[in-house]
């Protein structure tokens, strides 16, 4: 199993531009979140999705969209990205059943200039 | 809303001198769980603690939960470099929403060779 996958692992972008930070997993769990990570600050979550079709905003969802379409993706969306988003964004996972520990995704560091 | 607060934010400490953290909520949590962050890495789970006065062990670390389940500590024995991170606690509101995790800011642990 390669567990959760993030793609890209680094980007710059301009101000105002817009991209998709790509998540998968293969471990067939239900539940995937998104969160950032700025320096010192510690994990904030942005959306999260309890199964496919099933999306819901976490604490930080401005300027940010996802989808699920399928079990396994779970895409971030960024529109007009400004310099506020510069942050590492993980990607999480886990399985359906009270208690578990989330798996991480290596990570994607976005910087916007 | 809940927050979970850890101290110290840094601890630069010698090799083979003891190592603690701790985790404190501002509600009753069902759950907590501690992750470990490496330098450039991703967080990985660590442990979950669930009953009241919960304690824990994990080779040199020690894991404990508060009888009142609101904060939480983790102590390291003999610090090798081995342990260089950042370490979060992770807490589920009791009563609260089963699928969302609120992460502390975390302790960057540097060890002295």
């Amino acid at each position: 199993n390669a567990g959760v996958t993030q793609t890209p692992k680094f980007r710059i972008l301009k101000i105002g531009q817009s991209m998709t930070l790509q998540c998968t997993q293969d471990m067939n769990h239900n539940y995937m979140y998104w969160y950032r990570q700025d320096p010192g600050m510690g994990l904030k979550l942005i959306y999260y999705s309890v199964g496919a079709g099933i999306t819901d905003k976490g604490e930080v969802p401005n300027g940010y969209n996802v989808s699920r379409s399928t079990t396994e993706d779970f895409p971030l969306r960024l529109e007009l990205a400004a310099p506020s988003q510069t942050s590492v964004y993980f990607c999480a996972s886990r399985a359906g059943t009270d208690y578990n520990e989330q798996f991480f995704g290596p990570g994607t560091r976005l910087t916007v200039l | 809303g809940q927050q979970v607060m850890q101290i110290p934010q840094y601890q630069h400490v010698q090799e083979g001198e003891d190592f603690t953290t701790y985790c404190n909520s501002s509600t009753t949590l069902s759950n907590i769980q501690w992750y470990k962050q490496r330098p450039g890495g991703h967080p990985v789970f660590l442990i979950q603690l669930v009953k009241s006065g919960e304690v824990k062990k994990q080779k040199r670390l020690t894991f404990q939960f508060g009888e009142a389940k609101k904060n939480s500590s983790l102590h390291i024995t003999a610090t090798q470099t081995t342990d260089v991170g950042t370490y979060f606690c992770a807490g589920r509101r009791s009563g609260g929403s089963n699928y969302k995790l609120t992460f502390g800011k975390g302790t960057l642990l540097t060890v002295n060779p």
